[in-house]
Parts: C-alpha cells; structure tokens; sequence
C-alpha cells in the first residue's frame, strides 16, 4: 500500500519569502511518479510538478522546485518568491507500480501574508 | 478550449435518493477517474477507467457506481447505499499509457445531503 504523509496541517508565510511544504512517502514500488497539486478556494486542482522516482535531477517549473531525496523518502515542495496569490491548499499525491490512481495527502492549507 | 466539465456545481439530495455527476472531457484522454474530498482531507479514488467499456473499484467505491459508454464521459452515481455521500467530488483524466503524466481535473460538483 501507498501512502503520503504532509505533516504540516498549515503555514503562514511572508510574501516574497521562499516556502517549503513538506512531503514523505511509503512504497514498496521502485518505480514510482510524484505529483503536488494546488487546490485554491474555488477547488479545482491545479498541477505543479512531476518527479520520477528514477529522475536524477529535481524537478523544477518555474518558482516551483521539489526537493527529491530518495533514500529518505522526502518529495519537499519548495515556492520562491512566494506570492499573495499561492495562497491556497498544496496537496502531495503519488502513482506508483500498477496503480493507476494517486493516493493523495491530507494537504497543508498555506497562507502567504502581505 | 480542451477540458473537464463537471456538473452541477452544486447539488442537493434527499436520503435514499440515487443521484448521477456528469463528466465529460474533450481532451482525447484514455482515462478517467472520480475522487471524493471531505473537509480537511486529500482526495481519495472511488472508480476509474482506462478504456471504454471497462472500470476499476478504487479504495472507496462501496455506494458507487459508474459507467463509460463514450471515451468523452464518466458519470458517476452515488447511491442510496452510500452511508455518509456529503462531500466534493472531482473527475480527473489523463492520457494512458505513461507513469509520468498528470491528471487533468474538473471544477467539482458540492455534493450535500439534506
């Protein structure tokens, strides 16, 4: 069985300042895909960024970078820069083996403060 | 312009009723899926579908049912059998076939219980 774990329920963060949303998961797969969603008020899922369980480099979009750390187990999503507008919830989620599906996180609801 | 389109928004019903959310998307995407989100919560699976014709029970789909007729659509049903069905339900789709692509989502239906 799969699961995501965020541990951090809510943030509040100055604007402009970098933020790191905090994501581990468990699998007994060795090839596996991570996803982090954002999830504004109006709740439609917005996808930021992928991580293949066999990528070398972290991936990157934009503001967005995930900090990969296999051996650990740890998929962290860090936002540069942050903006009034990444106010919202940030959900973690994950596909792996023959799974179709994601299994998502509970989220952590970040608030950025001007 | 290529989507997920849910509808309603907004629905109400009664105790013991059957109840159907549309789906439909125009994106050519082989698979669908319907998650359910309860306050403070991640999504979790309750059905997809990778082809026509043919569905998978996810983690939760006691008190659904789905079907898939046309490659475009997937209804979902909550039934009278489903014990606690007050929730946000999301439709997502992706093209088949590769680990490392996201799903698409729709705006949701508020489903609620009166």
């Amino acid at each position: 069985a799969q699961k995501i774990t965020q541990t951090q329920p809510g943030m509040f963060v100055q604007e402009k300042e970098a933020v790191t949303l905090d994501c581990t998961y468990d699998t007994s797969d060795q090839s596996y895909g991570l996803f982090w969603y954002k999830q504004p008020s109006s709740g439609e899922m917005i996808f930021l960024i992928y991580q293949g369980s066999y990528d070398e480099q972290n991936a990157t979009e934009g503001r967005y970078s995930l900090n990969f750390q296999k051996a650990r187990k740890s998929a962290n999503l860090v936002i540069s820069a942050s903006q009034l507008g990444d106010s919202a919830m940030y959900f973690c989620a994950m596909r792996g083996g023959g799974a179709d599906g994601l299994t998502f996180g509970k989220g952590t609801h970040l608030i950025i403060q001007p | 312009d290529g989507g997920i389109t849910q509808s309603p928004k907004y629905l109400f019903r009664k105790e013991g009723q059957n109840v159907t959310l549309s789906c439909e998307q125009n994106l050519n995407h082989d698979a669908m899926y319907w998650y359910r989100q309860d306050p403070g919560q991640g999504l979790r699976l309750i059905y997809y579908s990778q082809i026509v014709n043919d569905f998978q029970k996810g983690d939760i789909a006691e008190g659904y049912s789905v079907s898939r007729e046309k490659k475009e659509s997937f209804p979902l049903t909550v039934t009278s059998a489903q014990k606690n069905p007050t929730a946000f339900y999301l439709c997502a789709s992706r093209p088949s076939g590769r680990a490392n692509t996201e799903a698409f989502f729709g705006q949701g239906t508020r489903l609620t219980v009166v």
